[in-house]
């Protein structure tokens, strides 16, 4: 498959257990967040988002904490799974600016069995 | 519903020529976007097209250019390739993006390796 980061930092958890991800955005103007997941030999693949008027939203098993204050943004991810298992970016946009969207480095999550 | 397929997978140049790759967006999607991913530089924003007309553009060089057809299907041209041009080209389409950002779709990429 794909290698899509090889000098990522990784997160290490085992099955079953709760998984924290976080990011630090740069553009004090973005509003806009997303979290992406990205398996081997695919692309990025929507998990969450969030407006910059929250500052929490939930999905199933995972919830995003959004900081304006310290520009940072975290995905948890509860009762991780092997099939979580992948490289995890965070976005950023201005919704003035339609879709350009700025990516963070990703930070790979190994689930251990 | 179809996803966003991206033709060819995989591609080998070499230094100097130029390359075309295409992008298929899901059905009713107007919005395309490019984006060029490498393990240095991570996912870096190429353009964005809406109906046929580039509404926003990355920060790299003229030699990367596209354009979208009026059935929005996408395809992005690299002319005179460098070795650092070398990277998984990825496509996005999303429904509109026109009253602020939607959803985007990723297709598989495309896969180019200059020699």
């Amino acid at each position: 498959g794909e290698s899509v980061g090889l000098h990522l930092p990784t997160l290490s958890v085992q099955e079953g257990d709760n998984s924290i991800i976080n990011c630090a955005y740069s553009n004090s103007a973005s509003d806009y967040f997303i979290w992406y997941k990205q398996e081997s030999g695919k692309g990025p693949q929507f998990i969450i988002d969030i407006r910059s008027n929250m500052d929490k939203r939930q999905g199933q098993r995972v919830t995003v904490l959004l900081n304006k204050t310290v520009k940072h943004l975290s995905l948890q991810i509860a009762a991780t799974q092997p099939g979580d298992s992948a490289v995890y970016f965070c976005a950023e946009a201005n919704s003035g600016g339609y879709q350009k969207v700025t990516f963070g480095t990703g930070t790979k999550l190994q689930v251990i069995p | 519903k179809a996803g966003v397929t991206q033709t060819p997978r995989y591609l080998i140049k070499t230094r100097g020529q130029q390359v075309t790759l295409s992008c298929s967006p899901i059905s009713g999607h107007r919005s395309v976007s490019w984006y060029q991913q490498t393990p240095g530089q991570g996912l870096q924003f190429l353009f964005e097209y809406f109906s046929e007309t580039q509404r926003n553009k990355g920060n790299f060089p003229g030699r990367f250019s596209g354009r979208q057809f009026s059935n929005s299907r996408s395809e992005m041209n690299v002319s005179t390739l460098e070795l650092g041009d070398s990277a998984l080209y990825l496509c996005a389409s999303s429904l509109e993006g026109l009253a602020g950002i939607n959803e985007q779709f990723f297709g598989p990429g495309t896969r180019l390796t200059v020699l």
